[in-house]
């Protein structure tokens, strides 16, 4: 049972523009998520989280909107630059019980130049 | 400072046989996590020690799989006898917290091919 979808497997962006990833969670008891960046032969790395007392939080270029009535969550980042282009991962935990932490099966950006 | 630390990066073995991987966290971390990501798929829990103590493994195969953390410092995960289903990434994390509050640090994985 999948709890985080990441329905588009896959998104080509151009440089200087907005990449937008979402995210979707079944659980309502999900209140911590976070997205990760995963580049080829690498392991995950820690990208931007939000709690869901938060509706935004923003990091440079890398901005998290939640939406918990949708429970949707997404990514944008602007502008793209080809560097950005990876897997990106959304997960997400219910705190409140010390759950552990379930992920998405990602989405593939690219950042064409 | 250091990452996590993994070991073997890659591993083909034939099905029926066994395999060891290990991991070094990040000094400090008491949290420790073992996931196992298929291709195309994201990780799924295995295993999260919180010091050598087993906080959760409700999705460990445990006719097959075990793992311990010793001193509550490096872990390995062994899988034995291996099926053709083991085939997937092992990634190894750790985090300073045992709440699920945080970030974790991923290691780079030991890539498995059972043939």
């Amino acid at each position: 049972d999948q709890q985080v979808k990441q329905n588009s497997p896959s998104l080509s962006v151009q440089e200087g523009r907005i990449s937008i990833l979402n995210c979707d969670y079944t659980n309502s008891m999900f209140d911590y998520f976070l997205w990760y960046k995963k580049y080829p032969a690498e392991g995950p790395t820690f990208l931007i989280s939000i709690s869901s007392i938060k509706d935004k939080n923003e990091d440079g270029r890398f901005t998290v909107f939640l939406n918990k009535s949708a429970k949707h969550l997404s990514l944008h980042i602007v502008p793209s630059q080809p560097g950005d282009s990876a897997v990106y991962f959304c997960a997400a935990s219910a705190q409140r019980t010390g759950n552990q932490f379930y992920f998405g099966t990602g989405t593939s950006l690219t950042v064409i130049p | 400072e250091a990452g996590v630390a993994q070991s073997p990066r890659y591993k083909i073995i034939e099905k029926r046989q066994s395999v060891a991987f290990w991991c070094n966290p990040i000094s400090g971390h008491a949290t420790l996590y073992w996931y196992q990501q298929i291709l195309g798929q994201g990780p799924k829990l295995l295993i999260q020690f919180q010091n050598n103590g087993v906080v959760d493994d409700s999705q460990l195969p445990k006719d097959r799989f075990s793992a311990e953390r010793l001193k509550g410092v490096d872990s390995t995960l062994k899988i034995q006898p291996a099926k053709l289903e083991d085939s997937a990434v092992y990634l190894c994390a750790s985090s300073l917290s045992r709440g699920n509050t945080g970030e974790l640090f991923f290691g780079e994985g030991s890539r498995l091919t059972v043939l």
